[in-house]
C-alpha cells in the first residue's frame, strides 16, 4: 500500500522553509527520501530507521515518528536547486521491499 | 564505473509487440528493482530481485516478466505491449534491503 504524501505541490520563494509529510496506515521499519529533478532519475537523500531518529545533511533534514507511522522532510532556507519532486518510500520490515508514495512537487522561485 | 545502465533510452512499440528493457549494473549489488513512473502515481514497483535466481512481484507485475541469471543483469520483458504500459521505466540497485537505491537514467516507452 502506497504511503500518503502531503502536500501534493508547494511553491516557495528562495529562502523560505518547507515541510513535506509522509504517512502510512501500517507499522513501518524505515522511511526513505528521494528527490527527482525534471527529466532525471531519482536521487537518494536519506533513510530513517525505526527508532525515531532525525537525520539531516546541509539544510535538509527529516524525522520519523514510528508510533504515528509518519515522517517529515524539512527544507530550510530553500534554494533554487531544491526544486523537484520529492518521494518518500516505506518498508514494513528490515527485509521488506520499499513502496514509494505519489510524490510532492516543490518549486522554488526567485 | 558506469553504475546502472538502462537501454534503450526511448522506444515506441505497437500494441501487441513484445520487447525487453535492459538493465545492467557494475556495482556488485544484490538487490535490483524495476519501477514505472506515471504522472501523479509516483514510482510503482513492478518486480524486484534480492539476488541471482531470485525474483518476486511488486505492486504492478501484470504484463511484465523478469529473470535474474547473473548479479549484473535484470531484464524486464513486456510480453504483449498495451497502451496502458506507456510510461517511464526505471531500474534501481541496492547493496541490500533498506539501503540507498541507485537509479538508472530511465527508459521512456510509448505504446501506440
Amino acid at each position: 500500500q502506497q504511503p500518503v504524501q502531503s502536500p501534493q505541490a508547494v511553491i516557495l520563494r528562495e529562502g523560505e522553509d518547507a515541510v513535506i509529510n509522509c504517512s502510512s496506515s501500517k507499522a513501518l521499519y524505515s522511511v526513505h527520501w528521494y528527490r527527482q529533478k525534471h527529466g532525471e532519475a531519482p536521487v537518494f537523500l536519506m533513510i530513517l530507521l525505526k527508532g525515531g531518529e532525525q537525520k539531516g545533511h546541509e539544510k535538509i533534514s527529516a524525522s520519523f515518528n514510528e508510533k504515528k507511522q509518519q515522517s517529515s522532510l524539512y527544507l530550510t532556507a530553500s534554494q533554487l536547486s531544491y526544486s523537484g519532486t520529492y518521494f518518500c518510500g516505506t518498508a514494513k520490515t528490515s527485509y521488506d521491499k520499499v513502496i514509494f508514495g505519489p510524490g510532492t512537487s516543490l518549486s522554488v522561485i526567485p | 564505473n558506469a553504475g546502472v545502465t538502462q537501454t534503450p533510452k526511448f522506444q515506441v512499440l505497437k500494441t501487441g509487440q513484445s520487447m525487453t528493457l535492459q538493465c545492467a549494473q557494475d556495482m556488485n549489488h544484490e538487490y535490483m528493482s524495476w519501477y514505472r513512473q506515471d504522472p501523479g502515481m509516483g514510482l510503482r514497483l513492478i518486480h524486484y530481485s534480492v539476488g541471482a535466481g531470485i525474483t518476486d512481484q511488486g505492486e504492478v507485475p501484470n504484463g511484465y516478466n523478469v529473470s535474474r541469471s547473473t548479479t549484473e543483469d535484470f531484464p524486464l520483458r513486456l510480453l504483449s505491449a498495451a497502451p496502458s504500459q506507456t510510461s517511464v521505466y526505471f531500474c534501481a540497485t541496492n547493496r541490500g534491503a533498506n539501503t540507498e537505491a541507485f537509479f538508472g537514467q530511465g527508459t521512456r516507452l510509448t505504446v501506440v
